[in-house]
């Protein structure tokens, strides 16, 4: 059964770093594109970043370029987001999706892990 | 204006239909777009439903019942989700996204009351 678990969600000052971890079973991960999206408190879904399977091909919505990283760990099998220079904007619940194994839009996503920034 | 508009909130009765709309920016036509949607209920993370472009490109996500369906409006450049024979348990927010322009889109949700 396919299951993805985020964690590394917490309180960080404005300015501050943080690293989720998004943990996946069921699957190897190398095989699926996957992403981030986030939702602040009482707001709607956000797209953050896509990556290809072969993780050649990495997408980042502008409002985190430059400040967020993702990578993988295949050996983990898990993938995580670097997050620097946190806004307070940033805060919300991030969530983590598997997508198809040639990409697309839909995707099985983890429970999320809520990530608040503020001083 | 928005990449994608979705009206707020959208009421229906258990038993009948509802269409929920996800309106593309009038430069970007809706033929060329899989669209793609979502249904999220308080406290739970996003579920995928399915998604259409034509009667020859479309996918239902796992384990979604048939009465749930999309379909396309282009004279009015929207892309459709239709939930027949509504329930209780169809209350939720549904959201429609796009990829445009190297980035996923999503519309800003529709709120689906069944009363």
């Amino acid at each position: 059964q396919v299951q993805l678990v985020e964690s590394g969600g917490d309180l960080v000052k404005p300015g501050g770093s943080l690293r989720l971890s998004c943990a996946g079973s069921g699957f190897t991960l190398s095989d699926y594109y996957m992403k981030w999206i986030r939702q602040a408190p009482g707001k709607g879904l956000e797209w953050i970043v896509y990556i290809s399977s072969s993780g050649t091909t990495i997408y980042y919505a502008d409002s985190v370029k430059g400040r967020f990283t993702i990578s993988r760990d295949n050996a983990k099998n898990s993938l995580y987001l670097q997050m620097n220079s946190l806004r307070v904007e940033d805060t919300a619940i991030y969530y983590c999706g598997r997508a198809g194994r040639n990409g697309g839009g839909g995707a099985d996503w983890g429970q999320g892990t809520l990530v608040t920034v503020s001083s | 204006q928005a990449v994608l508009t979705q009206p707020a909130s959208l009421s229906a009765s258990p038993g009948a239909s509802a269409s929920l709309t996800c309106t593309l920016r009038s430069a970007i036509s809706v033929g060329n777009y899989r669209v793609y949607w979502y249904q999220q209920k308080p406290g739970s993370p996003p579920r995928y439903l399915l998604r259409y472009k034509s009667d020859s490109d479309k996918q239902q996500g796992s384990g979604v019942p048939s009465r749930f369906s999309g379909s396309q409006d282009v004279s009015a450049n929207a892309g459709i989700l239709l939930i027949s024979g509504l329930q209780s348990e169809d209350e939720a927010d549904y959201y429609c996204m796009i990829w445009h322009n190297s980035a996923w889109v999503f519309g800003g949700g529709t709120k689906l009351s069944v009363l």
